[in-house]
């Protein structure tokens, strides 16, 4: 069965320190790749995504992440997190070839200490 | 403003009272979806629709049902809630097939059933 992995259930970091949060898949298949935030008492939204392309793509509020085939990984960075990112972060793959299910992981809630 | 709506935001309900949790969007997406939200389980697919009349399960489906009679509406039917379909639900929309886009987001259902 495809699956997403989170291994990071929770990531403390300083405020101002850089942060990277982990996503694996498991297909060698096309992927599209999708990174969601969540902040307390929200819906999802994109942070980024990778369709097609180059394999670093950038989001909003200062994230990137980049896409590497050969390691089936879709890893979430920021070089300066602030108190603001305090959320839950969700890795979302959509597999090709059949209907647009998608498929999360468990999500990594990351914690900015002041 | 492009959106989904989810109705009510909040609901206690007790076993075996029939609800409904309704969602609309307004972007004539196709693909319509419902998760439920669990601590360390991620989203989790219950139903997903690919277009007016044509609906299917997804990972969860037991105890659910939805309809889709109308291209924007998708709501989530609990015949006879039970205190294991307490949870956080997400509805969800995008374009459809032959064009993979990222999901938008209802702001959530948090259901407790007693």
């Amino acid at each position: 069965a495809q699956s997403v992995t989170q291994l990071d259930s929770q990531v403390p970091v300083f405020e101002e320190a850089p942060v990277e949060l982990r996503c694996n898949y498991s297909s060698s298949v096309s992927v599209y790749l999708f990174w969601y935030v969540q902040y307390p008492n929200q819906g999802l939204q994109l942070l980024l995504k990778y369709l097609s392309g180059s394999t670093l793509v950038k989001g909003i509020n200062g994230f990137e992440a980049e896409f590497n085939k050969s390691q089936t990984s879709f890893h979430l960075r920021k070089p300066s997190v602030h108190i603001s990112d305090t959320a839950e972060y969700f890795c979302a793959v959509v597999y090709s070839g059949g209907y647009q299910k998608v498929t999360f992981g468990t999500g990594t809630k990351l914690q900015v200490i002041p | 403003e492009a959106q989904v709506t989810q109705n009510p935001r909040y609901l206690i309900t007790v076993t075996g009272k029939k609800l409904t949790v309704t969602c609309s969007q307004n972007m004539n997406h196709e693909y319509m979806s419902w998760y439920r939200q669990d601590p360390g389980l991620g989203l989790r697919q219950i139903y997903y629709s690919m277009n007016v009349e044509v609906t299917d399960k997804g990972d969860v489906p037991e105890g659910y049902k939805v309809s889709r009679k109308e291209k924007r509406n998708f709501p989530l039917i609990l015949e006879s809630p039970s205190p294991n379909q307490t949870s956080l639900y997400f509805c969800a929309s995008s374009w459809g097939t032959g064009r993979v886009t990222e999901a938008f987001f209802g702001q959530g259902t948090r259901l407790t059933v007693v």
